[in-house]
């Protein structure tokens, strides 16, 4: 099956700073998408983007899908932003199947 | 309008016990899902259910079987529950062909 790889696995910021996480896939994709769990683990989505660029907010996401991989960028950091971050992907036999990665661990400290 | 509900939200049982887990999904979505995340892992599929019909299954055992009712809430069961079943259970739903997943809260399954 298709393989997804998210780095860095952990990541620790001062309030303010700026991240960019990202992912990687070993196929074409039909779908790809970012969550965020916070410590409850409510998984929140935060990007629906198989292609292209996205803002939201603070957040911003790009997937290169001829080179296989998305980006997430994550703007004046704060600590509501701590949790973990999920790829997500839907390969193109699957069609309703979503194969996450293992996620970055973000701790934004004040 | 309400989101993706799950219950119970926590849920303690025995080796060799069988659980039901209730989701209802999002105000006009049709299909549902279910996951399972194991501690410090990404969720993995479970199964998906459309129109009162299993349409896609991971790779579990038949122990992990599902429902889809009318109203489209789903039931996920588990029989004969091992200690690996420990995990917490997502469901999460969709509009049919719209991809984007709007997910539960979860339930959190320990198995003693």
């Amino acid at each position: 099956g298709i393989q997804v790889e998210q780095s860095p696995p952990d990541l620790i910021l001062q309030e303010g700073a700026n991240s960019t996480l990202r992912c990687n896939f070993s196929d074409s994709v039909n779908n790809l998408q970012w969550f965020h769990q916070n410590p409850w683990g409510q998984l929140i989505n935060l990007f629906y983007i198989p292609s292209g660029t996205k803002q939201n907010g603070r957040l911003s996401a790009t997937t290169v899908a001829t080179e296989r991989y998305s980006l997430l960028y994550i703007s004046s950091s704060q600590t509501t932003d701590s949790g973990v971050y999920f790829c997500a992907v839907e390969d193109g036999g699957s069609n309703y199947k979503l194969t996450f990665g293992k996620g970055t661990l973000l701790t934004v400290n004040p | 309008d309400a989101g993706v509900t799950q219950s119970p939200t926590h849920l303690i049982k025995t080796r060799g016990q069988q659980v039901t887990l209730r989701c209802s999904p999002k105000s006009g979505h049709d299909t549902v899902s279910w996951y399972q995340q194991a501690l410090g892992q990404g969720p993995q599929f479970i199964f998906q259910y459309y129109e009162e019909e299993e349409r896609q299954r991971g790779n579990f055992p038949d122990r992990f079987s599902g429902h889809q009712f009318p109203n489209y809430s789903s039931e996920l069961n588990v029989n004969a529950l091992l200690l690996g079943d420990s995990a917490l259970y997502l469901c999460a739903s969709s509009l049919v062909g719209a991809g984007k997943l709007f997910f539960g809260s979860g339930t959190q399954l320990s198995v003693l």
